[in-house]
């Protein structure tokens, strides 16, 4: 089986940084990937991390620990078209989604 | 463009229909899976394939059905529509099967059943 769990909803204002976490436990794991979704529109791929550590691109980030089945992005210099879903899917045989998490981000 | 197409963009039909909705993979791609997203809920895993054959599954109603053709299209049959199946329907696709190489995503399909 599989479980994943994210934060709901979280709020941030313009040029902050904000961290969204994310927990899963797998049955097998080929690496964990993070997604954006805008309202009524296709996921997007933000970050893949197969090996422990850091993730660096642009002003995402991503991180993993495989050990804690623990995952989290960092958005920084935040901007208000980040507004969006933030999924988090570790990948066994599927690519299985989290309920994903609602950011809104406020002048 | 993704690379991934996916047809129609929109549906609308009365309960009890059947539809099809179909995806194109992105060139090069094995696997497709499928997914339904209702109202403000996250992306539910319905099914995959992997060069023609079903590779798992995930919560996919009876009502449902789906498979991979030898081109690698597609397609996902909806049969005996329910007011609750009003939902976008996704396909991504993959080059390997459960590995990293990146899925991509249609566009998707809106359906809404009246």
């Amino acid at each position: 089986g599989q479980n994943i769990d994210q934060p709901t909803e979280m709020t941030a204002t313009e040029g902050a940084i904000v961290q969204i976490n994310c927990t899963y436990q797998t049955s097998g794991f080929n690496g964990l990937f993070w997604y954006q979704q805008h309202a009524g529109e296709a996921p997007t791929f933000l970050s893949y991390n197969v090996l422990d550590g850091l993730e660096e691109k642009g002003r995402f980030s991503s991180f993993l620990s495989r050990s804690k089945g623990y995952s989290y992005l960092l958005l920084k210099e935040l901007q208000m078209k980040d507004s969006a879903s933030y999924l988090c899917a570790p990948i066994n045989n599927k690519l299985i989604f989290g309920a994903g998490t609602r950011l809104a981000v406020h002048p | 463009d993704s690379g991934v197409t996916q047809t129609p963009k929109h549906l609308i039909t009365a309960t009890g229909q059947r539809v099809t909705l179909r995806c194109s993979p992105r060139s090069g791609d094995l696997s497709v899976y499928w997914y339904q997203q209702s109202l403000d809920q996250g992306l539910q895993f319905l099914i995959q394939y992997y060069n023609g054959e079903e590779r798992a599954k995930g919560n996919i109603l009876e009502r449902f059905s789906a498979q991979q053709f030898p081109d690698l299209h597609s397609e996902l049959n909806l049969s005996s529509l329910e007011l609750g199946d009003s939902a976008l329907y996704f396909c991504a696709s993959s080059v390997e099967a459960g590995y990293g190489y990146g899925y991509t995503f249609g566009s998707g399909t809106r359906l809404t059943v009246v």
